[in-house]
């Protein structure tokens, strides 16, 4: 089962910031926080993930609470082709069964014109 | 270039076939993964292999069996489909056993009648 939790769906004016959020109370220390997303009918991007600090990078920023039971991802301009589903899982970073991808429902973010 | 690509994109067969999903990824990964959306559109994770050897076997029934001649190549042999076993299954890839950053392919829609 998922350890997060997202709300089932979103909208966002084109060009305006999408803040979607995420809960993980139950979080561990050793666990990362991933964002994915998946485009309609296309395979699961890779979007951007973090342990305590905030990221950046060229697709979006990750902001992670202090007692990181929370995090946003932040898609600073949205345009029409962010509209997918993203999802938000925590994991550790070990390799095997441990560390599997499980993907909950995500949140359907829609950008619109 | 694409980097984890799949073949075939769609794959009608009747229940009680045997089929076979091939998969590669060019990006000089040693971990790749098989995974299943059904359509609830829940993706869940099938079996994980690095550098040929098997190392995820997430309880996939035995009529499932992945064969991964390289580690650039990681196909899926399905024996006796069934109706359940209608889904898209996308194929990925990480640079190591960590997995933490996977690449998606597009997917195979496999429908069985």
């Amino acid at each position: 089962d998922a350890k997060t939790t997202q709300p089932p769906s979103m909208d966002c004016a084109e060009g305006r910031a999408a803040n979607l959020p995420c809960n993980h109370s139950t979080i561990s220390g050793n666990e990362y926080v991933y964002w994915y997303r998946q485009i309609h009918s296309q395979g699961p991007q890779y979007i951007i993930h973090g342990l305590k600090n905030n990221e950046t990078n060229e697709m979006a920023s990750l902001i992670i609470t202090e007692d990181r039971k929370s995090s946003t991802l932040i898609l600073p301009h949205a345009t029409l082709r962010d509209t997918a589903v993203y999802y938000c899982i925590v994991r550790v970073n070990y390799g095997g069964s441990q560390g599997n991808l499980i993907f909950g429902k995500g949140t359907k973010l829609s950008v619109k014109p | 270039d694409t980097a984890v690509s799949q073949t075939p994109k769609y794959l009608v067969t009747q229940m009680g076939n045997d089929k076979s999903i091939k998969c590669e990824q060019n990006l000089g990964h040693d971990t790749m993964y098989w995974y299943k959306q059904d359509s609830k559109k829940f993706l869940k994770i099938m079996f994980s292999y690095n550098n040929k050897e098997l190392i995820i076997n997430e309880t996939v029934p035995n009529r499932f069996s992945p064969k991964s001649p390289d580690k650039a190549h990681l196909n899926l042999h399905i024996n006796s489909l069934e109706l359940g076993d209608s889904a898209v299954y996308f194929c990925a890839s990480s640079q190591d056993r960590q997995g933490g950053t996977q690449y998606f392919g597009p997917g195979t829609r496999l429908t069985v009648l």
